[in-house]
């Protein structure tokens, strides 16, 4: 199934670096979603990128999407505290309708 | 905009006693999810509504587990006789629009523990 891959597994930085995090998928999508998940707690919506967008802002976090190698980066800049969740990578194929979610990636801002 | 309701927020049960779990989607949302997540298997989609209309459930690990959308702002999730293996976090999840070509609002989940 359509699944994206996200890399590295864990990730820990120290409270104002940036942190850098990928997701490689399969298939060609319709779009690529970011969702962030803290502790005891449901996902909540980062940033919906589509198949022909390229880069997307929202405040500190930054989105990127290369079609031709099948991946997506998420950027945070000045990281904080209240960054420390898991970081989830979905994607919606072309020839699909269901959002596939890939294994995260948790992120540790030490303060 | 009070966001999407689970209850309850913990269930511990028996194996073979009956479970269920409920949801209220955000007002306005014609698209209902119910995933569940492990440590193991990640998030599956267990069932997606549209309009209160199954659209598909194929997700649905076994006849064990059913889910009902009687109205738009109500969605049980049903599991009968509950085991072991089903030990999990529950989530719902609504969109606005058809599909999932839209962003997903999650609750806060169920977590669910059958010894």
């Amino acid at each position: 199934s359509q699944q994206g891959e996200e890399d590295p597994q864990a990730l820990s930085i120290q409270e104002g670096e940036n942190a850098t995090m990928n997701c490689s998928y399969k298939t060609s999508i319709n779009n690529l979603q970011w969702y962030r998940q803290n502790s005891g707690r449901g996902l909540v919506h980062l940033i919906l990128i589509r198949s022909n967008e390229r880069e997307k802002h929202s405040g500190r976090l930054r989105v990127t999407l290369d079609t031709s190698k099948k991946s997506s980066s998420l950027l945070i800049t000045a990281s904080r505290a209240a960054d420390t969740a898991s970081y989830f990578c979905a994607t919606v194929a072309s020839n699909d309708y269901k959002l596939s979610f890939g294994a995260g990636t948790t992120v540790t801002v030490r303060a | 905009d009070a966001g999407v309701i689970q209850s309850p927020r913990h269930e511990v049960t028996e194996m073979g006693q009956e479970v269920t779990l409920r949801c209220k989607p955000i007002s306005g949302h014609d698209s209902l999810f119910w995933y569940r997540q492990t440590m193991m298997r990640g998030l599956e989609l267990l069932i997606y509504f549209n309009n209160n209309v199954p659209i598909d459930d194929s997700g649905m690990p076994e006849d064990r587990f059913s889910a009902k959308m009687p109205n738009a702002s109500f969605s049980t999730l049903k599991i009968q006789p509950s085991e072991p293996r089903d030990s999990a976090v529950y989530f719902c999840a609504s969109s606005l629009g058809q599909g999932f070509r839209s962003p997903l609002h999650f609750g806060n989940g169920t977590r669910l523990t059958v010894t």
